[in-house]
């Protein structure tokens, strides 16, 4: 069975410093890997994915992630964090690709 | 494109009540899916489908209904509303020719009273 977890349910960072968000993710077969972004009372928005090519994957506003098959882990990153990336981010795996599974999020929040 | 498309928006429901909430995709995904979102529980499955005439249900099933008889439509009913389903609900649609990046509305806010 998939399952995520997400560690860290709240970080804080300041503008200008580096962004680090984990997830570990249990899989039986080799997964796909996801990284959605979701800002107040709006849906989803992919940010990137992982399916089997390159392991370090760049995604939409300057996040990337690596995928690391022997820590089980897809931990999203940003050099640079601005005020605009204060909301919450969601990690997903999926199997199959017919049926995702979300961690419980972690709500980011950039101090000025 | 419109992508995926939800309607209502916002619905207020009595307890007992039936109502059927509309996703539609403009993209010809094969893949469409239901989730309900709850405060510090992510985002769950409710239903999801591979293709017309195909549904299966994920999660958290009890209480809903789907069918898929188009590619573009996946309906998603409650079929006598209880408190516990309020929450905001979720469709989403994607293919395999594009990775399985799911591409999702902009939800339906839902309050059982």
């Amino acid at each position: 069975a998939q399952s995520v977890t997400q560690l860290g349910s709240h970080v804080s960072v300041s503008e200008g410093a580096l962004v680090l968000l984990r997830c570990n993710y249990s899989s039986s077969v080799p997964p796909y890997l996801f990284w959605y972004v979701q800002y107040p009372n709006q849906g989803l928005q992919l940010l990137l994915k992982y399916t089997s090519a390159a392991t370090l994957v760049k995604g939409i506003n300057g996040f990337e992630a690596e995928f690391k098959k022997s820590e089980t882990s897809f931990h999203l990153t940003k050099p640079s964090a601005h005020m605009s990336d204060a909301a919450e981010y969601f990690c997903a795996v999926s199997e199959s690709g017919s049926r995702l599974t979300f961690g419980e999020g972690t709500q980011l929040t950039v101090n000025p | 494109n419109a992508g995926v498309t939800q309607t209502p928006k916002f619905q207020v429901l009595k307890t007992g009540q039936s109502m059927t909430l509309q996703c539609a995709q403009d993209m010809n995904h094969e893949y469409m899916s239901w989730y309900r979102q709850d405060p510090g529980m992510g985002l769950r499955l409710i239903h999801y489908s591979v293709g017309a005439g195909i549904t299966d249900q994920g999660e958290v099933p009890n209480g809903y209904n789907v069918s898929r008889s188009t590619t573009e439509d996946f309906p998603l009913r409650l079929l006598s509303a209880a408190p516990s389903q309020t929450s905001v609900y979720f469709c989403a649609s994607s293919s395999v020719y594009l990775g399985y990046g799911y591409t999702f509305g902009s939800g339906t806010r839902l309050t059982v009273v």
